[in-house]
C-alpha cells in the first residue's frame, strides 16, 4: 500500500514568506508527528495529533508555527514570516494509534530552504 | 545533559564483524526504546524496539536495555557494506505520551 507522502518534496521561499508543508498519512492511521531534522542531527519533535485533535505541540519552537489535522487524515504545517533559521527538513511520520506510537512511519520529508 | 546522548561517530568496522552501537539517556522513568535505521537522504526506518531489562533478538540486530545504567545498545552481527547507515537511538520519555525523542545518531561505515 501506498507509504506517508509529503509535498512539496523541496521548497525554496524568500526570507518573509509563508509556507504550508502538506502530509499524507498512511490509510487509516490514527496518530501524525512532524518532526524537523538538520543536517547531522535526529529528528526533532515538533508536535503530533491524534484523529484531529492536536495533542502535543510544545516542540514547535516559536508562534509562527502552527500545525492542523482538520479532518483526521491530511496535515499541514505552517510557518509564518519565514526566516533563515528555519531552513531544514521537515519529515511527518504516522503511526497505526497511541498504543503502537513506535510504529512510526516516516515520510520522504520536505527540504526547505529560505533564501 | 541531553535526553538521548550517541557518539556521532562515525565508526568503522570491518565486513563480517560485529558492530556495536550505544546510547544513554537522561530520564530514569523512560519506558520504550527504540533504534531507526536512516540511510543517507532517505527517511528513517525503524528495526527494533524493546521495552524491557535485557536482550532482544531479530535476525542480525539484537537490542539490549540496561535501566539501572539508563543505557541501550544495539549488536549488528556479521556486519555487510549495506548497513552502512546512520544508527538512530529514539527514546519515550516518561510523561510525554506519544513524544518521542531521538538522539543524535551514530554513523556506521562497514567496511569491506
Amino acid at each position: 500500500g501506498a507509504g506517508v507522502s509529503q509535498s512539496p518534496r523541496y521548497k525554496v521561499t524568500k526570507r518573509g514568506q509563508d509556507v504550508a508543508l502538506r502530509c499524507d498519512p498512511i490509510s487509516g492511521h490514527v496518530s501524525l508527528y512532524w518532526y524537523r531534522q538538520a543536517l547531522g542531527q535526529g529528528p526533532e519533535f515538533l508536535t503530533y495529533f491524534n484523529y484531529e485533535a492536536q495533542q502535543d505541540k510544545s516542540g514547535l519552537p516559536n508562534d509562527r508555527f502552527s500545525a492542523e489535522r482538520p479532518e483526521g487524515s491530511i496535515s499541514t504545517l505552517t510557518i509564518q514570516r519565514t526566516e533563515q533559521r528555519d531552513s531544514a527538513m521537515y519529515r511527518c511520520a504516522s503511526s497505526p494509534g497511541p498504543r503502537r506510537v513506535y510504529e512510526q512511519y516516516f515520510g520522504p520529508g520536505t527540504r526547505l530552504t529560505v533564501t | 545533559q541531553k535526553e538521548v546522548e550517541q557518539n556521532s561517530g562515525p565508526l568503522s568496522v570491518p565486513e563480517g564483524a560485529i558492530a556495536s552501537l550505544n546510547c544513554t539517556y537522561s530520564d530514569r522513568g523512560s519506558q520504550s526504546f527504540f533504534w531507526y535505521r536512516q540511510y543517507s537522504g532517505k527517511s528513517p526506518e525503524l528495526i527494533m524496539s524493546i521495552y524491557s531489562n535485557g536482550d532482544k533478538e531479530d535476525g542480525r540486530f539484537t537490542a539490549q536495555l540496561n535501566k539501572a545504567s539508563q543505557y541501550v545498545s544495539l549488536l549488528i552481527r556479521d556486519s555487510q557494506p549495506s548497513d552502512s547507515a546512520t544508527y538512530l537511538c529514539a527514546v519515550n520519555i516518561v510523561g510525554g505520551y506519544q513524544k518521542v525523542t531521538f538522539g543524535i545518531g551514530t554513523k556506521l561505515q562497514v567496511i569491506p
